[in-house]
């Protein structure tokens, strides 16, 4: 079955506790990328990858680290928490954005709470 | 900037009835237009997109969207709403075939028995 899946659905932590975000797709998709939802924000990018070894920010960058050493894998890293990091992540896969057409395919989510 | 608004949080219509949620662009050039639902506790869901040719598109679920270049409006519709349309609506804008895409706020639509 075509999907993205993320781990952990759901993680409370506390403030400067490193953490990692698993994303994974199985369609071969060369673009991934990372957003946080909010209440009355809708949906934030975070940093995206065109392809292996290629990342790039979004709109909220600030706090998180990404990789991209598979072309499956998209881990969204923490390296020291904070509470204003509380919420809904997702992971999404979409085939290569220069076709323009492509839709995006999104995990299941986590929820992240920071204490 | 470009961007793109839903300008209602919440629609409620009664079951039955013809629903419409809302959607307009700031984009320059033709850009690409998208509809995702979300479900509770769910990831969003692909509904429909408009990339160019026939202004009406057809999608899941029987939803449709009609895309005005005058008005900048990508409005999703659907003739008769069912309680299991009752989720969370996002409306999307790619600006170009090389820009990532753009989400709106969400319109949380009700459908109510």
């Amino acid at each position: 079955e075509a999907q993205v899946t993320q781990n952990p659905r759901y993680l409370i932590t506390v403030t400067g506790k490193k953490l990692t975000v698993t994303c994974s797709q199985n369609m071969n998709h060369e673009y991934m990328s990372w957003y946080r939802q909010d209440p009355g924000l809708g949906l934030r990018q975070i940093y995206y990858s065109m392809n292996v070894e290629v990342t790039d920010k979004g709109d909220v960058p600030e706090g998180y680290k990404v990789s991209r050493k598979e072309k499956r894998n998209f881990p969204l890293i923490l390296e020291s928490p904070s509470p204003n990091q509380t919420s809904l992540y997702f992971c999404a896969s979409s085939p290569r954005i220069a076709g323009g057409t492509d839709t995006q395919y999104f995990g299941p989510g986590t929820r992240l709470t920071v204490l | 900037a470009q961007s793109v608004a839903q300008p209602e949080d919440q629609v409620n219509v009664a079951e039955g009835n013809p629903l419409t949620v809302k959607c307009t662009y700031s984009v320059s050039g033709n850009p690409y237009l998208f509809w995702y639902v979300q479900y509770p506790n769910r990831g969003l869901q692909f509904l429909l997109k408009y990339i160019t040719g026939d202004n009406l598109v057809k999608g899941s679920y029987g939803f449709e969207a009609e895309f005005n270049k005058s008005q900048t409006s990508f409005h999703l519709k659907k003739p008769s709403a069912l309680v299991s349309d009752s989720a969370l609506y996002f409306c999307a804008v790619r600006p170009n075939r090389d820009d990532k895409i753009i989400f709106g706020k969400g319109t949380r639509l009700h459908i109510l028995p």
